[in-house]
């Protein structure tokens, strides 16, 4: 089955320092990868979705000068928060699909606090 | 613009109940919807894809229907487990492009 690594599970880091989170698609070449963000006890909220090769469509309201996103290759994307401050802390998802008739896979999340 | 609900947000059960979840979408022009299952603190895990075309899907003790027409899915659990306590999404696929929208989720408790 298709299977999506990402890591780290948990970062802490100082406040105006950046952190990198990768998501990887193992077994699969993923056309599209997807960045969430999940406040406690609510769904997810979609930040962006990430093409190969192609710059991030970010959603309404999410930074992108804040949330860097690559898509460098067909299994890899990463986000970059930067310059982090602690009301950027919280649970980051990705989710990679290779085809819509697949559905999608989701990495184990990253829970990021900012101290 | 697709809007999906599940109800109840909660639920409590005792062991061995069978149970039902629900999702409704407002947008009938879906690819598939899929259900999830979230542990606290964790990724999504896929329980369950059904293709537009399709009416239901089963995989062990969950079966998932869905009815394009009338906008709803439901998830049901049967002889519920301890285990099978976690948070369950509904994600509707609109034809329109690669966007999914989420549910908000039912937290299910199920009681040894």
């Amino acid at each position: 089955g298709a299977v999506v690594s990402q890591h780290p599970s948990r970062v802490i880091c100082k406040s105006g320092t950046s952190v990198k989170i990768e998501c990887r698609s193992l077994d699969f070449q993923a056309t599209t990868m997807f960045w969430y963000r999940q406040f406690p006890k609510q769904s997810l909220m979609l930040m962006a979705t990430s093409n190969e090769g192609s710059k991030a469509t970010y959603e309404q309201g999410v930074e992108k000068d804040k949330f860097l996103i690559n898509h460098a290759s067909l299994t890899l994307s990463t986000l970059t928060v930067t310059s982090a401050h602690p009301e950027d802390s919280s649970f980051y998802i990705c989710s990679a699909i290779r085809d819509r008739e697949f559905g999608y896979t989701f990495g184990s999340g990253t829970r990021l606090t900012v101290v | 613009k697709q809007e999906v609900t599940q109800i109840p947000a909660a639920l409590s059960v005792p062991e061995g109940e069978n149970l039902v979840l629900n999702c409704s979408f407002t947008d009938s022009a879906i690819y598939n919807l899929q259900w999830f299952r979230q542990d606290p603190g964790k990724g999504l895990t896929s329980l369950l894809l059904i293709q537009s075309s399709q009416r239901e899907q089963t995989s062990g003790r969950l079966n998932a229907s869905l009815d394009k027409s009338s906008g709803r899915s439901t998830l049901y659990i049967a002889a519920s487990q301890p285990g099978d306590s976690a948070t369950y999404l509904c994600a509707a696929f609109n034809t329109g492009g690669f966007k999914t929208i989420f549910g908000a989720g039912t937290r299910l408790f199920v009681k040894a």
